[in-house]
Order: structure tokens, then sequence, then C-alpha cells
């Protein structure tokens, strides 16, 4: 089943802790992507590859890492999390098609909460 | 950055009615698709417009995109409960891959 996996589901830590969320896709997508979901502010990117070792950054990078050293790997890295990052976060992987452009499949979700 | 508006952000409705969901830009996108998204899951992927001026229908729901790829509009015909959930829309260009508007959240009440 085509699918894109993300660990945790739900995770609670304390400020300054390094965690690292994965993110991992069947798909032998080339494009892939970190997301945060806030209330009343939508999705935004905050990074995105690609390819292997291309990444790039999206509209909210600040605070985040990432590394794109496999093609079906894409972790999202907070070295040092606040408060502020409190959010409910997801990875996408995508196929860019010359007609329909990119198509997102998403994972289910992370809820991280940093207290 | 590219923005896309959506509106209304929330809408409550009886099942049976009718709605149209709104999504505009200032930015041509060379495609825009539609996402829904229910509680506790990831978006999913309903349908792309590529042209404009484009009409897709997916059972009871019509996807419209504007001609001049600025704008595009989601109308759902006799809503259920099932259709309850968090509509996401989404421009594409060369990139930067995708940029989501912030979304409509719908109710079917039965």
């Amino acid at each position: 089943e085509a699918q894109v996996t993300q660990n945790p589901r739900y995770l609670i830590t304390v400020t300054g802790k390094k965690l690292t969320v994965t993110c991992s896709q069947n798909m032998n997508h080339e494009y892939m992507s970190w997301y945060r979901q806030d209330p009343g502010l939508g999705l935004r990117q905050i990074y995105y590859s690609m390819n292997v070792e291309v990444t790039d950054k999206g509209d909210v990078p600040e605070g985040y890492k990432v590394s794109r050293k496999e093609k079906r790997n894409f972790p999202l890295i907070l070295e040092s999390p606040s408060p502020n990052q409190t959010s409910l976060y997801f990875c996408a992987s995508s196929l860019k098609s010359p007609r329909t452009g990119y198509e997102a499949f998403f994972g289910q979700g992370t809820r991280l909460t940093v207290v | 950055t590219q923005l896309l508006e959506q509106s209304p952000q929330f809408l409550s409705i009886q099942e049976g009615e009718n709605l149209t969901v709104y999504c505009n830009s200032s930015s041509v996108f060379s495609s825009l698709q539609w996402y829904r998204q229910e509680p506790g899951e990831g978006p999913v992927l309903l349908v792309t417009v590529v042209t404009g001026g484009e009409v897709k229908k997916l059972k009871r729901l019509t996807f419209q995109f504007g001609d001049a790829r600025k704008d595009s509009s989601l109308h759902i015909t006799a809503a259920q409960p099932g259709d309850t959930g968090l509509y996401l829309c989404a421009g594409s260009n060369a990139g930067n891959m995708l940029t989501f508007g912030g979304g409509t959240r719908l109710m079917v009440k039965p």
C-alpha cells in the first residue's frame, strides 16, 4: 500500500530537548516536504526537498533542520524545541507531473507539544 | 510568498443543502488542487485542475478553475454528514511545490 509514514504520532517534550520526527515514503517520490498546521494559519511549509541531498527552506524554517540522505526518508529535526513549535506536523511526498504539477500525499501527522 | 485565501472559514449547514467554497489569489498558478482533511488525519487529494475555466465533477462535488488561473471554487450539491471536514485549496508552481489556503471547515448536520 502506497503510504507516507510519520513517527511518532504524538509527542510531548520539554523546552530544549532535541527531537527528531521521522518520515518515510514507499512511492519512490522525488519530492518531500514538511508542513506545520496551526489554527487560523493553515498549512505552512517548513522545508522541502527535491531530491537526495537537495533541501531548501519553506515559509517557516526557523528552529528546524532536515536531511535527505535517502530518497525514502526525510526526517525533521528540532535541535532546541521551544513552546512556539507546539503544532501539528505533516510530512508529504509528491510526484511532479508536467501537466498537474505537484500532487501531495500526506502522512497522518505528528502532534507535538513543547512544555 | 504566494497567498491563497479561502472563504468562508467556517460553514455549518443542514444535510441536503448546497454550498460553495472559494479560493482566491492575486497570483497565477499552473495548477490548483483541493484536499479534504478529516480530524486526526492528513489531507487527502480530491482533484487537480490545470486549465483556465476547467470544470471537474466528483460525484456531488464540482470544482472550477478560474479563467485567469488565479481562483477556484468548490460546489457541493445536497451535502451529507460524510462531507464534514476541512477543505483546503493549494496552488502549484515550479520551485516551491505547493502553497495552501487557510482552509474552510465544513460541518453538515443530519
